[in-house]
């Protein structure tokens, strides 16, 4: 089916500590989205990456996209307690007839130990 | 800040009732899109519409559920019967327009959402 796989479901660290998820997709995807969602809230959109191997940057959070742009990661450096939340990947494939369909990842949820 | 609103917040009813969920996307995005959250499936996408016209539905339940845009500032989202597995939040999506010759996308602009418990 049209998944887009992410991992790990949950992430349990120690305020300071570098964090990373992952996205995989088994076919290509024209690009990719990252959004966060707060515990109680709604997801809100942090980037998107369209090129292969494009590597963007916000303050401490690096975002990459792979060289086959079949996969993603978002990595945290010294992760603080405002960056709890759940963090979703979203792939667009393109679908005939349809155009592009944004698939969400399943999400990872970060918790940050003070 | 421009922002999607959608209304109720919070609705809780019994299993049978109609449900009826609004969304008022952010003026001049045309691309509106239905969510349902849940903790076991995550997000689910159950309708996209652009320009007013649904464009994917197959996520949705058609027995029950139905999803319109009467106008370009209202988007519903309609189930009829409720039954408690039904229970979710539900959330509204809306993005500028999709440049069909390029490979990206615009990104959504969620709402709070309807949290929705059917007992």
């Amino acid at each position: 089916g049209q998944q887009v796989m992410q991992i790990p479901q949950y992430q349990h660290v120690q305020e300071g500590e570098d964090f990373t998820t992952y996205c995989n997709s088994s076919t290509t995807l024209s690009n990719i989205q990252w959004y966060k969602q707060r515990p109680g809230g709604h997801p809100v959109f942090l980037i998107q990456l369209v090129k292969s191997g494009e590597v963007k940057k916000q303050k401490r959070l690096t975002f990459q996209f792979g060289e086959a742009k079949k996969n993603s990661s978002l990595h945290i450096t010294a992760t603080q307690t405002t960056d709890v939340g759940t963090y979703f990947c979203a792939g667009t494939k393109w679908i005939y007839n349809q155009g592009g369909k944004l698939i969400f990842g399943q999400g990872t949820e970060l918790s940050v130990k003070p | 800040d421009a922002r999607v609103t959608q209304t109720p917040r919070h609705k809780v009813t019994e299993m049978g009732q109609e449900v009826t969920m609004r969304c008022q996307p952010i003026l001049g995005h045309n691309t509106v899109f239905w969510y349902r959250q849940t903790m076991m499936q995550g997000l689910e996408l159950l309708a996209y519409f652009r320009n007013r016209a649904p464009l994917d539905d197959s996520g949705m339940p058609k027995d029950r559920f139905s999803a319109e845009m009467p106008d370009a500032t209202l988007a519903t989202l309609k189930i009829q019967p409720s039954e408690p597995r039904d229970s979710a939040v539900y959330f509204c999506a809306s993005g500028p327009s999709r440049d069909r010759g390029r490979s990206g996308n615009q990104p959504q602009h969620f709402g709070d959402g309807t949290r929705l418990s059917i007992l």
